[in-house]
């Protein structure tokens, strides 16, 4: 089991500039997520999905776009990349619903100049 | 709306001994878990102790455990025996039933254990 894996591990974007943040899983759970983390402030619920079709909205999803298409995938979009996106990434992933345990991703640092 | 508040930034401790970690929450649920989550320098965020809300006892896990006071609203962590392997940031988190199926994180107590 690869468990939780996620590109890239590093990200460099211009203001303005979109891109995709990959996320896989391999465990067959249902519960996805995205997190973002800044220093003093924790991890912040972006969006996340409690299976194939159905994604909602955590507590800060603006600038971010996700889909669920399979059990296996949760991409993170940004549509046009801001300063104050600069953050590290992490998704996770849950067997049913965030009372599971939670199994991280390694993280993507996203600088956005 | 839930929230959780971990009031100490950072911590130390001496190698062996013991620390305990602060937490605290506020949910109007009834159902609900807690959890301390440990982030070392490589990233990756792993469980280290859950708590459900209804169970009267305190959770443990080897050296790690919890004080649970349920009415106090207060999750602190216990790390007895500190290892060098300890030193990490740790999360708090809570999970509420009704709450969208959202996990809320604290802001973190980074811990560094002193040889």
């Amino acid at each position: 089991n690869a468990g939780v894996t996620q590109t890239p591990k590093f990200q460099v974007l211009k203001t303005g500039q979109s891109m995709t943040l990959q996320c896989a899983q391999d465990m067959n759970h249902e519960y996805m997520s995205w997190y973002r983390q800044d220093p003093g402030m924790g991890l912040r619920l972006i969006h996340y999905s409690v299976g194939a079709g159905i994604t909602d909205q955590g507590e800060v999803p603006n600038g971010y776009n996700v889909s669920r298409s399979t059990t296996e995938d949760f991409p993170l979009r940004l549509l046009s990349a801001a300063p104050s996106q600069t953050s590290v990434y992490f998704c996770a992933s849950s067997l049913l619903a965030g009372y599971n345990e939670q199994f991280f991703g390694p993280g993507t640092r996203l600088t956005v100049l | 709306a839930q929230t959780v508040t971990q009031s100490q930034p950072e911590m130390s401790v001496q190698e062996a001994e013991t620390v305990t970690l602060s937490c605290t929450y506020d949910t109007s649920e009834s159902d609900y878990y807690l959890f301390w989550y440990k982030q070392p320098p490589s990233r990756q965020m792993i469980l280290v102790i859950r708590q459900e809300a209804y169970k009267q006892q305190n959770a443990t896990e080897n050296r790690f455990s919890v004080n649970f006071q349920k009415a106090a609203k207060s999750f602190s962590l216990k790390i007895s025996d500190s290892q060098l392997g300890d030193a990490a940031m740790y999360f708090c988190a809570l999970w509420g039933n009704n709450a969208g199926n959202m996990l809320t994180f604290g802001g973190g107590t980074r811990l560094m254990v002193k040889p």
